[in-house]
This record gives C-alpha cells, structure tokens and sequence, in this order.
C-alpha cells in the first residue's frame, strides 16, 4: 500500500523555524515529483511547492518564496520543507502529495500553527 | 494562469444525483484538471482526471457512481445515488508553471 506520513508540525512563533517531513512508503520515491499543500483552518486547499524526482527542479508559492525550502532524500524516501520567518497566516495543516500536479496519493497531514 | 471557479455549496438528498462544475477562466478551456474529495477532519482523496474531451480517469477504489464530463470549459462531476458518506468537499485542480486549486464545493447530502 503506498503511504505517505507527515511529521514535524507543533506551535511556533512568529518569525520561528521548523521542518516537516514526509516519509513515503510503497512506491519508489525517487521516481516521483512531490509536493507540499497547505489548508489554512476553514479554507481551501493552497499550493505550497513541488520538488522535481532528483530534487534538481523546484517551484514555490509567491506567498512561500524566500521563507520556504523544498529538499528531499531519495535514500531515505523522505520528503522536506523548512520553514522559516513564519507568520501567522502560515498556520494550516500541511499535506505532502504524490507528483506535480493531479495528486492522485496525499498524506494524513501534519499541523502548523504560529501563535505568540 | 487559469483560474478554477466553483460554486461554494450545493445539496442533493440521499439516492439522488447531483452535478459539482468546475468552471475554467477565458482562454483555458482546453486544461486538463483533477477533482478531489476531501470529508470533514479528512485527508483530501484523489478522485479522477479529467480532460478537455471529456474523458476521465478514476483513483484506485473510486466508486462507479462517480463520473466525470466537460462541456466547454466547465468540467463536471456527478455523483449517482447519493450516500451519506459523500457529503464532503470537493475540489478541482490543475496546474500552469504552479499548482491551482478551485475555492471548493461543499456538498450537503440532505
């Protein structure tokens, strides 16, 4: 069964740090662009950024550009996003998916929530 | 870029069916998009892609009372004999240089 489980996400700061990982499991990872979309509590679903399969290639939100960074490890079949300068209106539950786009395979989700 | 626009609910009573649109902007007519499902406190689900021809592909495990079909550049998904556990949010999605999602339907099965 292809999986993917997030992890990382906990109450930051404004203008703090964290990471979140994905760790995918029943496919070969390295075959696959991956993805990060975020869903603000209440709202709709939001782009983040995607990560090509050699992680050579990678796309941002304007909102993310600057503050956010994609990376991944193919030995690890783990998927990344740090974090930084994070603001209140970055507090959304984040979900990893499968490829650049019609997401066919999508995380449980992990929560980030930046509060003072 | 394209932009998806999709009504902000819709409701149907359970048996029945009903159709979600996903309309695209002026001079898009011709993307591809996908529709996800998303149940309250859930995950969202893939459900199928679907072209500008009007066909479509279904996830894995995606009930046959699920369909989809365009006309235009309005893409269309019908659920047949509505169940309760089809009340959710729906979804559509594309993408052009970045990953564009419609604002959403809200789908109340009555």
């Amino acid at each position: 069964e292809v999986q993917l489980l997030e992890s990382g996400g906990g109450l930051v700061q404004p203008g703090g740090s964290l990471r979140l990982s994905c760790a995918a499991s029943g496919l070969t990872f390295r075959n696959y662009g991956m993805t990060w979309v975020r869903q603000a509590p209440g709202k709709g679903l939001e782009w983040v950024s995607f990560i090509s399969d050699s992680g050579d290639i990678t796309y941002y939100a304007d909102s993310v550009k600057g503050r956010f960074t994609i990376s991944r490890d193919n030995s690890k079949n783990t998927l990344y996003l740090q974090m930084n300068s994070l603001r209140a209106e970055d507090t959304a539950i984040y979900y990893c998916a499968k490829d650049l786009k019609f997401f066919d395979i999508w995380g449980q989700g992990t929560m980030v929530a930046v509060s003072s | 870029q394209p932009v998806l626009t999709q009504s902000s609910s819709a409701s149907a009573s359970l048996g029945s069916s009903v159709k979600l649109t996903c309309t695209l902007s002026s001079g898009h007519s011709n993307y591809i998009i996908a529709w996800h499902q998303q149940q309250p406190g859930k995950a969202p689900r893939y459900l199928m892609k679907l072209e500008s021809s009007g066909s479509y592909n279904k996830g894995s495990g995606v009930p046959d009372r699920f369909s989809g079909s365009t006309s235009g550049a309005d893409r269309y998904l019908t659920i047949s004999n509505l169940q309760s556990e089809d009340e959710a949010d729906y979804y559509c999605e594309t993408w052009d240089s970045k990953g564009i999602f419609g604002g959403g339907t809200k789908l109340t099965v009555l």
